[in-house]
């Protein structure tokens, strides 16, 4: 069955510094997604990116954060300058149709913990 | 704005035993529903859905019925097992907006032999 691949599992950082999150969706799904959880909190959604274009972001997406599709496969979140509040697991996800299908499902990538210092 | 409610956790239970997570949600539109399970140490999977009132979603014998007088989704197993520990999230999405999840804050079940 496809998934949804995430590298890499585990980033330690300090604060201040860039990380990239990389994403691999599955392979004929057009909408991606990047949700966020913080330890023992609930999923919170971040931004939805369709055509090559950010299609919806929550009020957590601030300028800090930036997502890119580079190539035909990847797409990467990226946190420029991260605080201790970053630390985080990361979940990706994709569709096909972006909910126009309510019998679609929305799979998700097994995370990549992030650990601000 | 669209929000889900779940039962505060965790719960225990006893091998055997009736598991019923508790989900409500707030909606302004006509959204489905989902129920995702996360494994110790794993990501979220796709454990059932519905998409119109009165659907039954199931899956590893789970259960939840889409009730859209009382805007419930509530989780049912009628015999959980040691392998059902794991974190439950109930989500919904909203039909043609774009396809983003809301979720519940999650309940933890563990299952004691």
């Amino acid at each position: 069955e496809p998934e949804v691949t995430q590298t890499p599992s585990h980033q330690v950082t300090q604060m201040g510094q860039e990380v990239i999150l990389r994403c691999v969706p599955i392979s004929n799904h057009l909408y991606f997604y990047w949700y966020r959880q913080i330890l023992g909190q609930k999923v919170e959604f971040l931004v939805s990116f369709y055509n090559n274009e950010i299609s919806e972001k929550s009020e957590i997406f601030d300028d800090q954060f930036s997502v890119e599709r580079p190539d035909g496969s990847n797409f990467t979140l990226k946190i420029r300058s991260t605080k201790l509040e970053d630390s985080a697991m990361y979940f990706c996800a994709s569709n096909l149709s972006g909910g126009a299908s309510r019998q679609e499902t929305q799979y998700f990538g097994p995370g990549t913990r992030l650990l601000v210092l | 704005g669209d929000s889900v409610t779940q039962m505060e956790g965790p719960v225990t239970l006893s091998e055997e035993a009736f598991l019923t997570i508790n989900c409500t949600y707030t909606a302004t539109g006509y959204p489905s529903l989902f129920w995702y399970v996360q494994y110790p140490g794993e990501g979220l999977q796709l454990l059932l859905k519905a998409t119109k009132a009165d659907d039954k979603g199931s899956n590893k014998g789970f259960e939840a019925t889409y009730r859209k007088e009382t805007t419930s989704f509530h989780l049912e197993k009628g015999s959980v097992q040691v392998s059902d520990s794991a974190v439950y999230f109930c989500a919904l999405s909203e039909y043609n907006q774009g396809g983003k999840l809301i979720f519940g804050q999650g309940t933890e079940l563990s299952v004691k032999p």
